[in-house]
């Protein structure tokens, strides 16, 4: 069974541009997170989907951050413009509706804002 | 909401020894207790969980407790190898909620 896929692994940007990151779930799963994770911090959620649908974006930047999933697969986060303190790893995970909070992650971006 | 808290930051044991880390839940009512293990550049693998009707679950040298009433829960890794240096991470969850713990670097020194 294939895993979470997210590209690219690595993105290093000046502050004030933007940058979009990619994630495709495990198949069959409704439910797909986006976390935020500083470095030498737990992850932190960003949005949670179930199918096309927004579950939580409560902490969500959304002045400066967005996210969809169209057609209830994969899904992109987009950062506009990007901040100094938005350099982490973002994480892309899934799980399945019968999984009870069973979360898988990709490897994750890691975002450098210069 | 939910706040989970993890100790300690940082553990090193020797090789065989055993390591224990322990976390705290705030939210009684969350119901699902999965540990995760992140090695450098990889993001986090589930490694066991524990749903709040089971006070204990082991799988091989990994074991993790829970203590509903006292609103704790442990991992123990028995006879650690080298291979077991990586960041592991507790986290509650709740009602599509999953809330992480700040980590703990393991290092086995061989």
């Amino acid at each position: 069974e294939a895993g979470v896929a997210q590209s690219p692994r690595y993105k290093i940007i000046e502050k004030r541009q933007s940058v979009a990151f990619w994630c495709n779930p495990i198949s069959g799963h409704a439910t797909l997170y986006w976390y935020q994770q500083i470095l030498g911090q737990g992850p932190k959620l960003l949005i949670q989907f179930q199918n096309n649908g927004v579950v939580d974006d409560s902490q969500l930047p959304k002045d400066r951050f967005s996210a969809e999933r169209l057609k209830g697969v994969d899904s992109t986060l987009k950062i506009q413009p990007a901040k100094l303190e938005d350099s982490a790893v973002y994480l892309c995970a899934s799980s399945s509706l019968q999984g009870g909070g069973k979360l898988f992650f990709g490897s994750g971006t890691q975002l450098s804002v210069l | 909401g939910e706040n989970v808290e993890q100790h300690p930051s940082t553990l090193s044991v020797q090789e065989g020894d055993s390591a224990v880390i322990k976390c705290t839940y705030s939210d009684s009512a969350s119901n699902y207790f999965p540990w995760y293990k992140q090695e450098l550049g990889k993001g986090p693998q589930l490694i066991i969980d524990i749903r709040s009707n089971v006070g204990e679950k082991k799988d091989q040298r990994i074991a993790v407790t829970l203590n509903k009433t006292a609103k704790h829960f442990s991992l123990h890794i028995t006879e650690t190898q080298p291979e077991d240096s990586a960041v592991y991470f507790c986290a509650a969850f709740l009602n599509n909620d999953m809330r992480f713990g700040a980590g703990t670097r393991l290092t086995v020194k061989p």
